[in-house]
């Protein structure tokens, strides 16, 4: 099993341009989870799908998006970037009825 | 705002020696874990204590937890240089289950 992989792995962007962060799962998880991670903050928690076809809010949710479009994916979008956003995200996933989150290797994003 | 604060921020340690993170949180919890990250990796999950447990074991770490004190504290037993990376603790509170992660602590372990 390759876990939880995300793509892409480094990514540069100008103000005001969008992008997707793409998150797969290959273990039939439940429940996946977009985290953010800046200095000095640990993870805060943007979105969270705690099943296939639903999604809710995290702790920082505002200027993203998120799509659970299947049981194996969950990607989040950035409509206009902003240099706040400047951040490594993290895609995390847990099966259902387990309380450990299994993360992947992250996507380091900045904005200029 | 986050949920679980820790200390020290950094720890710096000789190969061999004990280490000990500690973690306190504000709002009532289902579990606590802890989490490893290895510099620009993503997280690893390392133990899981539950609200109704005082102490546990994996291997060369242990856990313990106060639900008085609203504290928890990692020990990593004779350290080693492969053990160097940041600790998170997460907690789930009693409403749901996501995760509320701490700021971390940097452990370096020198040979």
């Amino acid at each position: 099993n390759a876990g939880v992989t995300q793509t892409p792995k480094f990514q540069v962007l100008k103000t005001g341009q969008s992008m997707t962060l793409q998150c797969a799962q290959d273990m039939n998880h439940n429940s996946m989870y977009w985290y953010r991670q800046d200095p000095g903050m640990g993870l805060r928690l943007i979105y969270y799908s705690a099943s296939e076809g639903t999604t809710d809010k995290g702790e920082v949710p505002n200027g993203y998006n998120v799509s659970r479009l299947n049981k194996r994916e969950f990607s989040l979008r950035l409509e206009s970037a902003a240099p706040s956003q400047t951040s490594v995200y993290f895609c995390a996933s847990n099966p259902q009825g387990t309380y450990e989150q299994y993360f992947g290797p992250g996507t380091r994003l900045t904005v200029t | 705002s986050q949920q679980g604060e820790e200390d020290p921020q950094a720890l710096s340690i000789q190969e061999g020696e004990n280490a000990t993170m500690n973690c306190s949180y504000k709002t009532s919890i289902n579990n606590l874990q802890w989490y490893r990250q290895n510099s620009g990796r993503g997280l690893v999950h390392l133990i899981l204590i539950r609200s109704n447990e005082r102490e546990k074991h994996s291997g060369r770490l242990r856990v313990t937890l106060d639900t008085s004190k609203k504290s928890s504290s990692l020990l990593i037993t004779a350290s080693r240089a492969a053990d160097t990376a940041s600790y998170f603790c997460a907690t789930e509170g009693t409403s749901g289950s996501r995760l509320t992660f701490g700021e971390g602590t940097q452990l370096t372990v020198n040979p």
